[in-house]
């Protein structure tokens, strides 16, 4: 059983567009998070949600907008899509916000950008 | 502000021999360090993880790290290099309890050669 999966896997699509990438986990966890890595494979933080609460909302164009409908999902929504949005994002889970907890990583969204 | 260090872009090991990952960091606190490793096109996977105690912590697949608070070091190491560990390694630190931001480093890519 996949425990953190993310659909689609890839998305390719035109400039301007609007997308969504949808998020699961299935293992009891608290916290989710969004994670961009980029082309140098360099990983930053977007976004975190703690039982459906934001907790965490790094420097992100506003066209990029998380929903959380329950602490097991948390999807991302990426309006007017740009040349720059082409990355790997990544979804990830713990069991808490306590620092100590090890983050559970999907196999990621490959986001191109036409 | 948090910040991680892993100085060298890549590391180059023959099969059977030591291997050693660098990382060092910056927090202003306790630090709560992290290994975790990416294969190609997945999702990072957790290793290991300094929270407080035993200096030398070990984990999966054989890798251990050694925690030194003089130095902000936290290096990771096998005794035993094997050609299926080559993957791009990343280090990360959180400030400690109540810290649920994770910074990575910007990888190393470990490269085991048969």
């Amino acid at each position: 059983d996949t425990a953190v999966s993310q659909t689609p896997k890839y998305l390719v699509t035109q400039m301007g567009n609007d997308k969504s990438i949808k998020c699961e986990q299935n293992l009891g966890h608290d916290t989710m998070y969004w994670y961009k890595q980029d082309s140098k494979k360099f990983l930053k933080i977007m976004f975190s949600y703690n039982n459906k609460e934001l907790i965490i909302n790094e420097t992100v164009p506003n066209r990029f907008s998380p929903k959380s409908p329950d602490k097991a999902h948390l999807n991302l929504h990426i309006n007017s899509l740009e040349l720059g949005d082409s990355a790997v994002y990544f979804c990830a889970s713990s069991q808490t916000t306590g620092g100590s907890q090890p983050q559970h990583f999907g196999d990621g969204t490959r986001l191109s950008i036409l | 502000a948090q910040s991680v260090a892993q100085p060298e872009d890549q590391v180059n090991v023959a099969e059977g021999n030591p291997l050693t990952v660098k990382c060092t960091y910056s927090v202003s606190g306790n630090p709560y360090l992290f290994w975790y490793v990416q294969y190609p096109n997945r999702g990072l996977q957790f290793l290991l993880k300094y929270i407080t105690g035993d200096n030398l912590v070990k984990g999966s697949y054989g890798f251990e790290a050694e925690f030194n608070k003089s130095q902000t070091s936290f290096h990771l190491k096998k005794p035993s290099a094997l050609v299926s560990d080559s993957a791009l390694y990343f280090c990360a630190v959180t400030s400690g309890a109540g810290s649920y931001q994770l910074t990575f480093g910007k990888g190393t890519k470990l490269s085991v050669i048969p």
